[in-house]
């Protein structure tokens, strides 16, 4: 069974532009979680969706958006983007009650 | 709010015991996991346990948990140069992806030769 791809996998953008994120889950996963890892603030939760339902939300300012399609597949975005928007961003994807299982990551550089 | 502490470095020499500790605050949490994460890469999910448990053994890995002082060990045996990586510990009030994970910083494993 393939598991959770990412792309891109390194991106760099500068200050103000938008960036979109891709994440496709483990065939058979409907949950799909994101998450920012910075060296500073460690590993922190963004947004998770189920079944193309937003149905938890870290605490990120409104900037930073995602959405999920039928096949289970997520995207994130993060519009104007700010220096601090820098970070490894991961991807996680489950089934119910079940682990979460991550992917390589997308690397955001802003500058 | 929740908060898992770790500590943010640990030097073993090569063929010993690394033990990695973790505590936590959050009295709701039933799912507790520990994380491998190589230069460069994702998360890899080495262990889990569920609350009601006080012990787990999968090969090299022990996770040993005391829910009264709400912490987690886990403990490698034989610890080879390929162990040499960032070990996450997180917690979860439920499985699954609905309340998102709370991460510990990371402990970097040195491995001596």
């Amino acid at each position: 069974k393939a598991g959770v791809t990412q792309t891109p996998r390194y991106l760099i953008k500068t200050r103000g532009q938008q960036v979109t994120l891709s994440c496709s889950p483990i065939s058979g996963h409907r949950s799909v979680s994101w998450y920012q890892q910075t060296p500073g603030q460690g590993l922190q939760f963004l947004f998770e969706y189920f079944s193309e339902t937003q149905r938890n939300k870290g605490n990120f300012p409104g900037r930073f958006s995602g959405r999920q399609f039928s096949n289970s597949r997520s995207e994130m975005n993060v519009s104007t983007l700010e220096l601090g928007d820098s970070a490894l961003y991961l991807c996680a994807s489950s089934s119910p009650q079940e682990t979460q299982y991550f992917g390589p990551g997308t690397r955001l550089l802003v500058l | 709010g929740e908060d898992v502490e770790q500590s943010l470095f640990l030097s073993v020499r090569e063929g010993d015991s690394s033990v990695i500790n973790c505590t936590y605050t959050d009295s709701s949490s039933t799912y507790l996991y520990w994380y491998k994460q190589e230069p460069g890469a994702g998360l890899q999910l080495l262990t889990y346990i569920f609350s009601n448990m006080d012990m787990k053994q999968d090969q090299r890995l022990t996770v040993l948990l005391n829910k009264k002082d709400k912490h987690l060990s886990l403990r490698i045996a034989d610890t080879q140069t390929g162990d040499s990586a960032i070990y996450f510990c997180a917690e979860s009030p439920s499985g699954g992806g609905a309340d998102g994970l709370t991460f510990g910083k990371g402990t970097h494993l040195i491995i001596q030769p």
